[in-house]
């Protein structure tokens, strides 16, 4: 079974505060996601990556960025933590999404206060 | 860009058929997946089609005419269990790396 960890399920956080939400994969999947899900707006994609080192930006990246050093992590930083980016933060990884199944990890709920 | 519409909120009998409905635009289809979410849990993969048709699995069975743009998810003898929120997602040209989900169908089975 392919295993999708996140290193939080509960994180609060200031204004201002420089956030990391870290996610691991241990299927050797090509393709990562951070999606936030909001109520009534479903999931959307923030940032994806394809490969090491490479990213793309999703449908709402402003005030977030990624990393990817190694094909298992995907991180999401916030850069300076700010109320709206309350939220629930879903990870994802795949072999090819669509025909393959995106497979979540159970979330990070941030709250910035 | 891509949009997708699905009813918000479906109600139905326990041991009964609901069908949950998807319309999509995009520009350039690939093709239309169904996730089903608990509530406080992660969303969890259910069918794609790429094709026209049916397919089934179990209990559930996903449509897909990509003449009409529109696809619906089956849900055939339902159980209490199958209360949850469930996504139609698309995959299309403009982001074949990556899916992107309708706002939700939340279905709640009663006895």
């Amino acid at each position: 079974d392919v295993k999708v960890t996140q290193s939080s399920r509960y994180l609060v956080k200031r204004t201002g505060e420089k956030v990391f939400l870290e996610c691991v994969q241990d299927m050797d999947h090509e393709n990562m996601f951070w999606y936030r899900q909001d109520p009534g707006l479903g999931l959307r994609l923030i940032y994806f990556s394809y490969d090491v080192k490479m990213k793309e930006k999703g449908d709402i990246p402003e005030g977030y960025s990624v990393s990817r050093e190694k094909k298992e992590r995907f991180s999401l930083i916030l850069e300076s933590a700010s109320t709206n980016q309350t939220s629930m933060y879903l990870c994802a990884s795949s072999l090819s999404p669509g025909r393959f199944p995106l497979h979540f990890g159970n979330g990070t709920r941030l709250t910035v206060t | 860009g891509q949009s997708l519409e699905q009813p918000s909120e479906v109600t139905a009998v326990e041991g009964a058929i609901v069908q949950i409905n998807c319309t999509y635009q995009t520009s350039g289809f690939y093709g239309l997946s169904w996730y089903q979410q608990h509530d406080g849990g992660a969303p969890t993969f259910l069918s794609y089609n790429a094709l026209d048709g049916l397919e089934e699995t179990g209990r559930f069975s996903s449509f897909l005419s990509r003449s009409d743009s529109y696809g619906y998810l089956l849900l055939q003898e339902l159980q209490m269990k199958d209360s949850a929120s469930y996504f139609c997602a698309v995959r299309d040209r403009t982001g074949a790396n990556n899916l992107f989900f309708g706002t939700g169908t939340r279905l709640t089975v009663i006895p």
